[in-house]
């Protein structure tokens, strides 16, 4: 049981690259998020997914897309790269309405040049 | 003005010390709150999970909630070296239709120093 993971664990782009984040979680969550986090920050909801082939938008959505294909997976594109979009994205998964215990991955370090 | 609102720190303390942290917070609505551990390059933790007012201890750790104050705090007792990590409180309105979207503090950083 791997619980989430992430994929890259870092990488360094150029402005205007585009690339993908993929999550994985083999807990059977219906729930999925990316967030990302900066210093001071805390944690910024960027998308959800509330099941397969559902998307939502959470707090800072501007620059990314996500889909949720299966429902074991949630990835995190982004289609041209910013050097504001320079961070560590982490995902994670949840049962469901009603359980509020989240469960996150490793992170990726993202730096944008 | 940020939502949840947490010192940075960071909070050093020697080994066997209580740590207390805490976080303020100016969203009535909510009504879960969680404590979150995060080692350094790691992903968070759920540490402590609260719903409304009140405490609730687990082992070394105690949480707390002042819903009429909009303030909630973490202890913890006997502090090791094993828990210098930084601590994210996260709060929820629960809004079960768009899922548990948490909003979390900065997170304090603490140094246990053996």
């Amino acid at each position: 049981n791997a619980g989430v993971t992430q994929t890259p664990k870092f990488r360094v782009l150029k402005t205007g690259q585009s690339m993908t984040l993929l999550c994985a979680q083999d807990m059977n969550h219906e729930y999925m998020y990316w967030y990302r986090q900066d210093p001071g920050m805390g944690l910024r909801l960027i998308h959800y997914s509330v099941g397969e082939g559902t998307t939502a938008k959470g707090e800072v959505p501007d620059g990314y897309n996500v889909s949720r294909l299966k429902k074991q997976n949630f990835l995190l594109g982004l289609e041209s790269a910013a050097p504001s979009q320079t961070s560590v994205y982490f995902c994670a998964s949840s049962y469901g309405s009603g359980q509020e215990t989240q469960y996150f991955g490793p992170g990726t370090r993202l730096l944008v040049l | 003005q940020k939502e949840v609102e947490q010192d940075p720190g960071p909070l050093s303390v020697p080994e066997g010390a209580i740590v207390s942290l805490n976080c303020t917070y100016s969203n009535s609505a909510f009504q879960y709150f969680m404590w979150y551990r995060q080692y350094s390059r790691k992903g968070p933790e759920l540490l402590m999970y609260t719903y409304s007012s009140g405490n609730k201890e687990d082992g070394r750790f105690t949480a707390q909630v002042d819903k009429s104050s909009k303030y909630i705090s973490l202890f913890i007792r006997d502090s090791q070296p094993s828990d210098s990590a930084t601590y994210l409180c996260a709060m929820s309105e629960r809004v079960p239709a768009a899922g548990n979207k948490l909003t979390f503090g900065g997170g304090t950083r603490v140094l246990v120093k053996p």
